[in-house]
Formats: structure tokens, sequence, C-alpha cells
């Protein structure tokens, strides 16, 4: 079988920096994605590491070891509108994109 | 391009009845998905095709589930026949598949109520 885990809930301040893990298990792996998902909203596509290493987008960077089946979303200078769920997503071989449960990251003031 | 396309926003329809979910991806993509999202168990993949054929259905709940992509612009969710435990949100999803990167784009859901 397969599975995702990643943390249920991580709370912040404006500003901080928050780290959020995933570690997963399945066959065929293939890349890490990472998405984000307001409220009543769709996910949308953050960051995607096939190879292992550090991938930086604007306040956002997304890391891979696949000899550790780990991964995670790095989120600098925290803003309000960064509250969202995040979840990771493996991409597998035959092209199937699997989701974690997700995390719930809330950003006080 | 307006992104993808479901319809209808929200649904309810009473226990028995059949509900068919559509999904117009967007022009060119060539990989479709429909995941469906509750608070228990989070988002679940229930069926993914590639080139309109269906690849992986084993996410498919149950036999009153089933999915079609008769073309590249259009797939079909259908419930027969819906029980109040297929209330969720169900999301479809498309992306172009390249061999690397697969940027999925979702759709902004059907709201499902069974009662």
């Amino acid at each position: 079988g397969q599975s995702l885990e990643q943390p249920s809930e991580v709370t912040a301040v404006e500003g901080a920096i928050v780290q959020i893990n995933c570690t997963y298990q399945t066959s065929g792996f293939y890349g890490l994605s990472w998405y984000q998902q307001h409220d009543g909203g769709a996910p949308t596509f953050l960051s995607y590491n096939g190879l292992d290493g550090l991938e930086e987008t604007g306040r956002f960077s997304s890391f891979l070891s696949r000899s550790d089946s780990y991964g995670y979303l790095l989120l600098q200078e925290l803003q309000m509108k960064d509250s969202a769920s995040y979840f990771c997503a493996v991409l597998r071989s035959a092209r199937q994109l699997t989701f974690g449960s997700g995390t719930q990251l809330t950003v006080l003031p | 391009d307006a992104g993808v396309i479901q319809s209808p926003r929200h649904e309810v329809t009473e226990m028995g009845q059949e509900v068919t979910l559509r999904c117009k991806p967007i022009s060119g993509h060539n990989s479709l998905f429909w995941y469906r999202q509750t608070m228990m168990r989070g988002l679940e993949l229930l069926i993914y095709f590639n080139n309109n054929v269906p690849i992986d259905d084993s996410g498919m709940p149950e036999d009153r589930f089933s999915a079609k992509m008769p073309n590249a612009s259009f797939s079909t969710l259908k419930i027969q026949p819906s029980e109040p435990r297929d209330s969720a949100v169900y999301f479809c999803a498309s992306s172009f598949d390249l061999g690397g990167n697969t940027e999925a784009f979702f759709g902004q859901g059907t709201r499902l109520t069974v009662v």
C-alpha cells in the first residue's frame, strides 16, 4: 500500500518561518508536490521536487530526500494570507497523484 | 483558458437518486483526475485518466460509482444510487503530462449533499 504522513495542524505568527514535514511510503515513487488550499477553495499547486534537494519559489521552498522518503515545505516571512491547508502529494510512475491528509496552518498576528 | 470547469457547483439530492458530475479539463491537457474530499478522509483519488483511458480506478469506492471520459474535453462521474455517505466535495483536476513535473489544475469542485 501507500501512505503519506504530515502534521494535522501548525500555528505560527506573522513574519515567522514554518516547516511542514511529509513522510511517504509508496511504490513507483516519481516526485513530491505541494498544494495549498484555502477554506472553500480548490487546491493550487505550490512546488514540485523530482530530485533530491531544495527548490525555491519566492517565500516558499520545498525539499526532498528520496533515500529518507521525506520532504518538507518551508514558508518564510509568514503572512496572514498564508493561513490555509497544505498538502503533500506523491506523484507515482504511472502518473497518479495521491495526496496526504493535509496540514492546517494558522498564522497569528 | 477558463481553467477546469465543473458542474454543477452544488447538488442536493435524495438518497437513491442518480447523480452525475461533469468536468471540462483545460484544453490540451492529457491527464484527468477525480478526487473526493471529506473531513474524515481528506482528498481521495477516485480515478485517473490518461489520454481518455482509465489508468487507475482503484480508488473508486463501490460499483455505485462510475466514470467516463468519452473525449479529451469532457468527463463524468456518476453515482447510482446515491447514499448519504457520498456527501462530499468532488474535485476534477487536469494536467499536461510530459514525463516530468505534473502540475494539476483543479476545478472549483462540486459540493454534493445526499439527504
